[in-house]
């Protein structure tokens, strides 16, 4: 099972917005709603931002938001924060039972 | 509190077996699928392997499986993972993590929770 492709790494300013994009195939993101975002800090365990495309867990900020289209997901985070500063994974369920993830996009907040 | 603390995690010789065990505090296992994911250092995550509620089905990245157990005792709250014929592509922090549906089935396929993790180092 191939990885989900991101960028490796995206950049903004306070206050700006950016999205990260997660491309899978139509077995495993682009067949199902199972796609979920993670945030890692350095030496933390990942954190669920973003769950089933869309949805926010209870605790997470409203300035975190996510979409799919076709074959491609999307996290996009408005209002940066110093503290977004971060690694940020997807991941999708797929056709094979199994899970896969992205290879992992480094947030930069300038 | 609820909580999933890894255990286990060693330095140990290629080819050599290890078990690493996750204990869950706060909430009742039983009631959760649950996975582990690993983490080489300076690399990504890689989901290994995952176990439904009652333990009856498990699931296997391919590049693990015959190799990795999953397993789980719910009257320990305990979850484990056994290594066999570790190799230095094993060497990774192994995390484990509950599924987000808290009523046994179906697998959801996210992770809600996760243990700090257990650094596993397999040289000679």
């Amino acid at each position: 099972q191939s990885a989900l492709t991101q960028p490796a790494s995206v950049s903004g300013s306070p206050g700006q917005s950016i999205s990260i994009a997660c491309t899978g195939t139509s077995s495993d993101a682009g067949g199902y709603n199972s796609v979920s975002w993670y945030q890692q800090h350095p030496g933390k365990a990942p954190k669920l931002m973003i769950y089933e495309v869309s949805h926010r867990p209870s605790g997470v900020s409203d300035r975190f938001s996510g979409s799919k289209s076709v074959n491609t997901a999307s996290l996009t985070i408005s209002g940066l924060q110093a503290d977004d500063e971060a690694d940020y994974y997807c991941s999708s369920y797929t056709r094979s039972s199994t899970l896969v993830f992205g290879g992992g996009t480094k947030l930069t907040v300038l | 509190q609820v909580q999933l603390v890894e255990s286990g995690g060693s330095v140990v010789q290629p080819a050599r077996s290890l078990r690493l065990s996750c204990a869950a505090s706060g909430f009742t296992l039983g009631n959760y699928a649950m996975y582990w994911v690993r983490q080489a250092p300076g690399k990504g995550l890689e989901w290994v392997a995952g176990i439904s509620f009652d333990g009856t089905t498990k699931y296997y990245a391919d590049s693990v499986k015959g190799r990795l157990t999953i397993s789980r005792d719910n009257s320990k709250n305990t979850l484990y993972l056994q290594v066999n014929s570790l190799r230095a592509e094993d060497t990774a922090i192994y995390y484990c993590a509950r599924d987000g549906n808290w009523n046994y089935y179906p697998m959801f396929w996210y992770f809600d929770l996760w243990g700090r993790g257990t650094l596993v180092t397999v040289s000679s």
